[in-house]
């Protein structure tokens, strides 16, 4: 079965740093890979889709990469703020049904102004 | 834009309770899911639909159960509930089409006492 990590489960930084966060995932066969942002007591908002096909998606501050091969994907959010500071997740959803969705357990990240 | 709504944030329930969440997604979407969020659990799959009527068990099914009967609303029951399913409740859709976004909604807080 898939299993997908991320690490570190929180971080800090100072505000106008560039960050990354990261996903792995064991099992390279992925239809594609989804980064969401949550905020404290609320649901996921989509952040960034990347197909199997793709290496990246870029949106704003926000690139978002994909290695199949070596299973992994990186979320790289430049020059982050204090309304950066939320839980960040990565899902992968498998060839077979739609419900073949694989979520990270999330990095918390916490931007210091 | 794509919007889930999930019409209850917050529910106080006593033991032995039925419950009904509801949840209505307002871009004809095929799928929908129901998920429960408890910490350092991450995301877990209860009940999905692919279609009207139609429904899959998930990774923890037991206790609950699903209804749906419109193609937007997908309904989550708990037939008697329990305290060990106090928990944060997410629901979401996304279209027939493998490769496509998932939205989620706001979530819903539940407590069993």
């Amino acid at each position: 079965k898939q299993e997908v990590t991320q690490i570190p489960a929180a971080l800090s930084v100072p505000e106008g740093e560039n960050l990354v966060l990261n996903c792995s995932f064991t099992d390279s066969a992925i239809y594609n890979l989804q980064w969401f942002r949550q905020d404290p007591g609320k649901g996921l908002t989509s952040l960034l889709l990347i197909q199997s096909s793709q290496r990246e998606q870029t949106s704003g501050r926000l690139n978002a990469s994909l290695d199949k091969s070596s299973g992994r994907s990186t979320l790289y959010i430049a020059a982050s703020q204090p309304g950066d500071s939320a839980t960040y997740l990565c899902a992968v959803r498998g060839g077979g049904g739609a419900n073949n969705l694989f979520f990270g357990t999330g990095t918390r990240l916490t931007v210091i102004p | 834009d794509v919007k889930v709504t999930q019409s209850s944030r917050y529910l106080v329930k006593r033991t032995g309770e039925k419950v009904f969440l509801e949840c209505v997604q307002d871009m004809d979407h095929e799928n929908m899911f129901w998920y429960r969020q408890d910490p350092g659990l991450g995301l877990r799959l209860i009940y999905f639909s692919y279609d009207v009527k139609m429904k899959e068990k998930g990774d923890i099914p037991e206790g609950y159960s699903v209804s749906r009967e419109k193609k937007e609303r997908f309904s989550l029951i708990l037939e008697s509930a329990s305290t060990n399913q106090t928990s944060m409740y997410l629901c979401a859709s996304t279209t027939g089409v493998l490769g496509n976004t998932i939205y989620f909604g706001e979530g819903s807080w539940l407590t069993v006492v």
